[in-house]
């Protein structure tokens, strides 16, 4: 089963507007990683936040962590058409598997 | 200089054919991984390979067949292809050292007649 949900399932907006992600996991983590995926191309790596990070910047990008509430949030700032893609976060059990465990995503549409 | 290319990027086939799909990766990296994504867009990990050597091998049926020759490759062969394997497969790379951001290809669309 899929460890992280994304909320919502969609999302469309105006340029210029902010866009709010969210994510909740159910076990506990190492880190949590932000991805992008633009249509017909592969996931490219945002933001890596760590279990012991409450907020992290990058750019036009703010994600925070809960690690009581197993949940995350991607606050992408002055959204751009460009910006239109769907939204994934993957998170790190620490189990030394190196492998990411992905949520079901968010489809952003920013409308120009 | 693309940095996780896989190939090719499409593939159509019927059902039972065998079939294969690239990755190469010119990032210095030391781990390689396969994801499938379904039509509803879930990714989820099937091979993991740090160095050559296979270090997670996901509850995937046994007509997947990972090869790493080097460990700037990692290919995919599949036997007996079924309908259920239509999906999009993807290939990453990574730094070794705890789990870093990974690299993805642009994927490769397998549809089974």
């Amino acid at each position: 089963s899929q460890q992280g949900e994304e909320d919502p399932q969609a999302l469309s907006i105006q340029e210029g507007e902010n866009a709010t992600m969210n994510c909740s996991y159910k076990t506990s983590i190492n880190n949590l990683q932000w991805y992008r995926q633009n249509s017909g191309r592969g996931l490219v790596h945002l933001i890596l936040i760590r279990s012991n990070e409450r907020e992290k910047h990058s750019g036009r990008l703010r994600v925070t962590l809960d690690t009581s509430k197993k949940s995350s949030s991607l606050l992408i700032t002055a959204s751009r058409a460009a910006d239109t893609a769907s939204y994934f976060c993957a998170t790190d059990a620490g189990t030394g598997r190196r492998a990411l465990t992905f949520g079901s995503g968010t489809r952003l549409q920013v409308q120009p | 200089d693309t940095a996780v290319s896989q190939t090719p990027k499409y593939l159509v086939t019927q059902m039972g054919n065998d079939k294969s799909i690239k990755c190469e990766q010119n990032l210095g990296h030391d781990t390689m991984y396969w994801y499938k994504q379904d039509s509803k867009k879930f990714l989820k990990i099937m091979f993991s390979y740090n160095n050559k050597e296979l270090i997670i091998n996901e509850t995937v049926p046994n007509r997947f067949s990972p090869k790493s020759p080097d460990k700037a490759h990692l290919n995919l062969h599949i036997n007996s292809l079924e309908l259920g394997d239509s999906a999009v497969y993807f290939c990453a790379s990574s730094q070794a050292g705890g789990v870093q951001p990974q690299h993805f290809g642009d994927g490769t669309r397998l549809s089974i007649l």
